[in-house]
């Protein structure tokens, strides 16, 4: 089946530092999502990406699909220690299938 | 917008007994509902698609005699975990996808514990 590889798998840095992960694919995905998810909650979407190249912002996040279409990066500018939470890549695939494929996710903790 | 809500929250039952979680939409018409099981440090992993007044699409691996899931409205469906097992015990998520969007937005999920 489709597998997302999204790496690092976690990362421990300082308040102030700027974040990067990202996420790869075997297979061409139509769509890119990332969501956010804290402990015990369920994941909240922060970005959603539809185009090939499509660089999208959101506040100090910024994410891009790339360009051959199997992959994907999400960076966080300035993090501050509300970014701790694991964030997943979630990619839908060619072909209509609604299922989105998840990565493993990136566990994110930021020392204050 | 795109607020989707479940119920309970946390829920402790006997083992043999069945469990309901409900899922809403609470802005937005869900044409298409997703069941999601989630084990500790792990990520989702998807149990069973559901549209509209259809039944529900499970993946490989999933029991659909004992996950029941009906999705009997634009903005309700129910999944219901039948003589359920303490193995049953996981965190359950749904998320919902409105007509001809590919966001897909999840609720806030619940947690079975099952003794």
């Amino acid at each position: 089946g489709q597998q997302l590889n999204q790496s690092p798998q976690s990362m421990f840095i300082q308040e102030g530092e700027d974040v990067s992960m990202n996420c790869t694919s075997s297979s061409i995905f139509n769509t890119w999502l990332w969501y956010k998810q804290e402990p015990g909650e369920g994941p909240v979407l922060l970005i959603a990406l539809y185009k090939a190249g499509e660089l999208t912002s959101n506040g100090r996040l910024t994410a891009q699909f790339g360009i051959t279409r199997k992959d994907s990066f999400l960076n966080i500018s300035a993090s501050i220690p509300s970014d701790v939470g694991i964030y997943f890549c979630a990619g839908q695939a060619q072909g209509g299938s609604e299922k989105l494929v998840f990565g493993k996710g990136t566990k994110l903790t930021v020392n204050p | 917008g795109a607020v989707v809500s479940q119920h309970p929250s946390w829920v402790i039952c006997k083992s043999g007994t069945s469990v309901k979680i409900e899922c809403r939409s609470l802005d937005f018409q869900a044409t298409t509902m997703f069941w999601y099981r989630q084990f500790p440090k792990q990520s989702l992993m998807l149990m069973a698609t559901s549209n509209e007044g259809s039944k529900a699409t499970y993946e490989q691996g999933v029991e659909k005699d004992k996950f029941l899931i009906n999705h009997a409205s634009l903005t309700l469906s129910t999944l219901t975990v039948t003589s359920a097992h303490p193995e049953d015990s996981s965190f359950y998520i749904c998320s919902a996808r409105g007509r001809g969007l590919y966001e897909q937005y999840f609720g806030p999920g619940t947690r079975l514990t099952v003794t």
